[in-house]
């Protein structure tokens, strides 16, 4: 079984630069999250989507930060403009629903900001 | 709200030597504890879950986790580590009304030295 496909590995921007980030979740897993990892913390949620609906945005900076998922599959997560402070990894999961009885996770993507 | 504290930032250890990774949460209903592994680079890998029944899991690699509700604990162990456990340890919690969303800790560095 194929996991979790996150892209790119690594992404190096300039401040006040747009950049996105891509995911292709499990086949056939509903439940797709996106978290936030600052160096030296547990990943935070940003958004989590049902098919392709969001059912929990309530931590994302929505005046930088969009996703969608589009037709309930891959997801693209985007950041315009970028600041300092964005530099983290970003992981990508998914799970079969939303019983939270197991998330599998991408590889991420490490985002620096200079 | 739930939350997900872990005691230790740091956890030294010679190889073969015995280890345990410390976890407390906080949850006003039932929960489902998961530890997962991070190498450098790397997302994060499932070790163990607890959903209910046992209070002792067992995981991936030779470790082994012990839910005490009474202490709200979910302490990791090995009884006998190897140089390739080096890496970072989350504990994370969730519940049946989350949506699968999971609450992780700041996590504990393994260091095991030869």
């Amino acid at each position: 079984e194929a996991g979790v496909a996150q892209s790119p590995r690594y992404k190096i921007i300039e401040k006040r630069q747009s950049v996105a980030f891509w995911c292709n979740p499990i086949s056939g897993h509903a439940t797709l999250y996106w978290y936030q990892q600052i160096l030296g913390q547990g990943p935070k949620l940003l958004i989590q989507f049902q098919n392709n609906g969001v059912v929990d945005d309530s931590q994302l900076p929505k005046d930088r930060f969009s996703a969608e998922r589009l037709k309930g599959v891959d997801s693209t997560l985007k950041i315009q403009p970028a600041k300092l402070e964005d530099s983290a990894v970003y992981l990508c999961a998914s799970s079969l629903d939303l019983r939270g009885t197991e998330a599998f996770f991408g590889q991420g993507t490490r985002l620096t900001v200079v | 709200a739930q939350s997900v504290t872990q005691l230790d930032s740091q956890v030294p250890v010679f190889e073969e030597a015995p280890v345990e990774l410390r976890c407390n949460y906080s949850s006003s209903v039932s929960v489902y504890l998961f530890w997962y592994v991070q190498y450098p680079n790397q997302g994060l890998q499932l070790l163990l879950k607890y959903l209910s029944g046992s209070t002792l899991v067992k995981g991936i690699n030779g470790f082994e986790a012990e839910f005490n509700k009474s202490q709200t604990s979910f302490h990791l162990r090995k009884p006998s580590v190897h140089i390739s456990d080096t890496a970072e340890y989350f504990c994370a919690v969730t519940s049946y009304n989350q949506g699968g969303k999971l609450i992780f800790g700041q996590g504990t560095e393994l260091s095991v030295k030869p």
